[in-house]
């Protein structure tokens, strides 16, 4: 019952520096989504994808781009890491349904100095 | 458009009392509703969804909520507080007009709970 797989689980950049977050869920869903946490502000979606092959912009995508490598993995890149990048990240998948609840990993703590 | 607003970003309760914790939405469209709980150090967890089909919910842990399409609410209630419930609450709105399925998704709420 693995559900979704996040890694790492912490990473210290310097800035400048680039990362890839991975992610893979076992679950079959087709819908992928990248979130980022931080506080007072909830999640705050960067990036997903509705299905293999297909990605699209959330609410702040700007610093990252993301890889839908197959069906189980959707990997988060960022190229050039900033301060403002330091946040907790979450990677989760969804069921076909419109009513089908977010299955979420378990998080990527990244800190960018 | 969808939002969702979370009233107090800080909760404290006695253990034994009652929890509740507030969320308002904004949908164009007969809403789906979700509220998750998270643990230090976890990810989240779903603790119940509203689906249109009854708008009083029962999820896991006591918690329940319910639906007021006049109030455009979804506030969550434990009518006994638990040390085990301190944790941070999410509420999250999607519709069926949400493309890719997205859901948005509260502030949050952390619950402390003094013994």
């Amino acid at each position: 019952n693995a559900g979704v797989t996040q890694t790492p689980k912490f990473q210290v950049l310097k800035t400048g520096q680039s990362m890839t977050l991975q992610c893979a869920q076992d679950m079959n869903h087709n819908s992928m989504y990248w979130y980022r946490q931080d506080p007072g502000m909830g999640l705050r979606l960067i990036y997903y994808s509705a299905s293999e092959g297909t990605t699209d912009k959330g609410e702040v995508p700007n610093g990252y781009n993301v890889s839908r490598l197959n069906k189980r993995e959707f990997s988060l890149r960022l190229e050039s890491a900033a301060p403002s990048q330091t946040s907790v990240y979450f990677c989760a998948s969804k069921g076909p349904s419109h009513n089908s609840p977010l299955h979420f990993g378990n998080g990527t703590r990244l800190t960018v100095t | 458009a969808q939002s969702v607003t979370q009233l107090g970003s800080h909760v404290s309760v006695s253990e034994g009392a009652l929890v509740l914790l507030r969320c308002n939405y904004s949908s164009s469209v007969p809403p789906y509703l979700f509220w998750y709980v998270q643990y230090p150090n976890q990810g989240l967890q779903l603790l119940l969804k509203y689906t249109s089909a009854a708008t009083l919910v029962k999820g896991i842990n006591d918690f329940e909520a319910e639906f007021k399409k006049s109030e455009t609410s979804f506030h969550l209630t434990k009518p006994s507080a638990h040390m085990s419930d301190a944790a941070e609450y999410f509420c999250a709105v999607s519709s069926s007009k949400a493309a890719g399925n997205k859901l948005t998704f509260g502030g949050g709420t952390r619950v402390l709970v003094k013994p």
